[in-house]
């Protein structure tokens, strides 16, 4: 099992482009998520997802899109980046509720 | 919405001492409380988790305790090491949104030598 994995791992975008984040883990993992993390702020969600064709927003989800068209992938999108949107995502998925939840290794995103 | 506070932000030690570090979560429909381990430019990693139904749980040095009615739980490090070092994140869930977490803002522990 690869887990969870991001990509790209290193971005930099100019104000107002538009870019997608890959997420995919391949342990038929029912729930998954994006946070991201600034610092001195922990993680927060921006949104999350509890099966195939549902979505959820979370703590701050303004700016981005997601969807869920297979248990495996859960893209994130960034409409028009904005420089407050620097700062390093993570996916994470897991199989139910209250379980261990698996991270993937990050995206660090700068926006100028 | 969920609401967790996490206490000291800093954290330095001598190796061979104990570390604590407290979080407080304010939903009391909370029902799983992970902490997180995470190293320089590193994804976090599960290091212990306890659920509601439990008031305290141990891995080797590791400990957690929950307190339920205080809405307060607490990681315990025995015997520290350098290895130790990082930022810790503690976190909260609620059934009502499934795995989501809501997390600490993290404390650096130091140990040193």
């Amino acid at each position: 099992n690869a887990g969870v994995t991001q990509t790209p791992k290193f971005q930099v975008l100019k104000t107002g482009q538009s870019m997608t984040l890959q997420c995919a883990q391949d342990m038929n993992h029912e729930y998954m998520s994006w946070y991201r993390q600034d610092p001195g702020m922990g993680l927060r969600l921006i949104h999350y997802s509890v099966g195939a064709g549902i979505t959820d927003q979370g703590e701050v989800p303004n700016g981005y899109n997601v969807s869920r068209s297979t248990t495996e992938d859960f893209p994130l999108r960034l409409l028009s980046a904005a420089p407050s949107q620097t700062s390093v995502y993570f996916c994470a998925s897991t199989r139910e509720s209250g379980n261990t939840i698996y991270f993937g290794e990050g995206s660090w995103l700068t926006v100028v | 919405g969920e609401n967790v506070e996490q206490h000291p932000s800093t954290l330095s030690v001598q190796e061979g001492d104990s570390a604590v570090i407290k979080c407080t979560y304010s939903d009391s429909a909370s029902n799983y409380f992970p902490w997180y381990k995470q190293e320089l430019g590193k994804r976090p990693q599960l290091i212990i988790d306890i659920r509601s139904n439990v008031g305290e749980k141990k891995d080797q040095r590791i400990a957690v305790t929950l307190n339920k009615t205080a809405k307060h739980f607490s990681l315990h490090i025995t015997e520290t090491q350098p290895e130790d070092s990082a930022v810790y994140f503690c976190a909260a869930s609620t059934s009502n949104s499934g795995y989501a977490l809501n997390f600490g803002k993290g404390t650096s522990l130091l140990v040193t030598p």
